[in-house]
């Protein structure tokens, strides 16, 4: 069973500034899909990528597959309180299902 | 038009009791997914419907079943309930036909059992 590594587990920031969090596989990812997730909702996709190197921007947010396609990044530039969340990456498996990492607790304040 | 919706909202139960929770898909969905979302934690897949049936299934026991309506909503029930079944339950929708697995994600209901 692919097991996904998230980290940091609790990221805690000021408005302004820049953060990264990773998304980490014992195996190669047949694709990646990253979401967020605020309290009390259900998590909301932000992007999938596919091709090892792929490089996606989502307005102040990048993502990157790694070359080997076992890694994954999320930076987010400049962030604002309403990122605040949690992120989570998602291999997608065979058929639709997901296996999710644990996440990373995201918290900007102003 | 409305999103996945879920019910109830939240839910307190007792060790042994049963549960039924219910889904209503994205409009134009056919495909609903449940997943279990305990504290701390990310989403565990349980199991998919499509066409009535259950298509696909995660590491969880019999005590978990489910079923579709033809109208696509659908219900998670799970018997004799267990402290460790306390967690938010996600009901997840798509399209079957539609953008590669862009799945839509419900609030959720926040199951309690004591």
């Amino acid at each position: 069973t692919q097991l996904l590594e998230q980290s940091p587990q609790f990221l805690s920031i000021q408005e302004g500034e820049n953060l990264t969090v990773y998304c980490n596989s014992s195996s190669v990812f047949s694709s990646l899909q990253w979401y967020r997730q605020e309290p009390g909702e259900g998590p909301v996709l932000l992007v999938t990528v596919v091709t090892g190197g792929e490089v996606k921007k989502l307005k102040r947010l990048t993502f990157q597959f790694g070359d080997a396609r076992k890694d994954s990044s999320l930076h987010i530039t400049a962030a604002q309180p309403g990122d605040t969340g949690l992120y989570l990456c998602a291999e997608v498996q065979a058929g639709t299902a997901l296996i999710f990492g644990k996440g990373t607790t995201l918290s900007v304040s102003s | 038009d409305a999103g996945v919706t879920q019910s109830p909202t939240h839910l307190i139960k007792t060790r042994g009791q049963q549960v039924t929770l219910r889904c209503s898909p994205k409009s134009g969905h056919d495909t609903v997914s449940w997943y279990q979302q305990a504290l701390g934690q990310g989403p565990q897949f349980i199991f998919q419907y499509y066409e009535e049936e259950e298509r696909q299934r995660g590491n969880f026991p019999d005590r978990f079943s489910g079923h579709q309506f033809p109208n696509y909503s659908s219900e998670l029930n799970v018997n004799a309930l267990l402290l460790g079944d306390s967690a938010l339950y996600l009901c997840a929708s798509r399209d079957l036909a539609g953008v590669w697995n862009e799945q839509f994600f419900g609030p959720g209901t926040r199951l309690t059992v004591l």
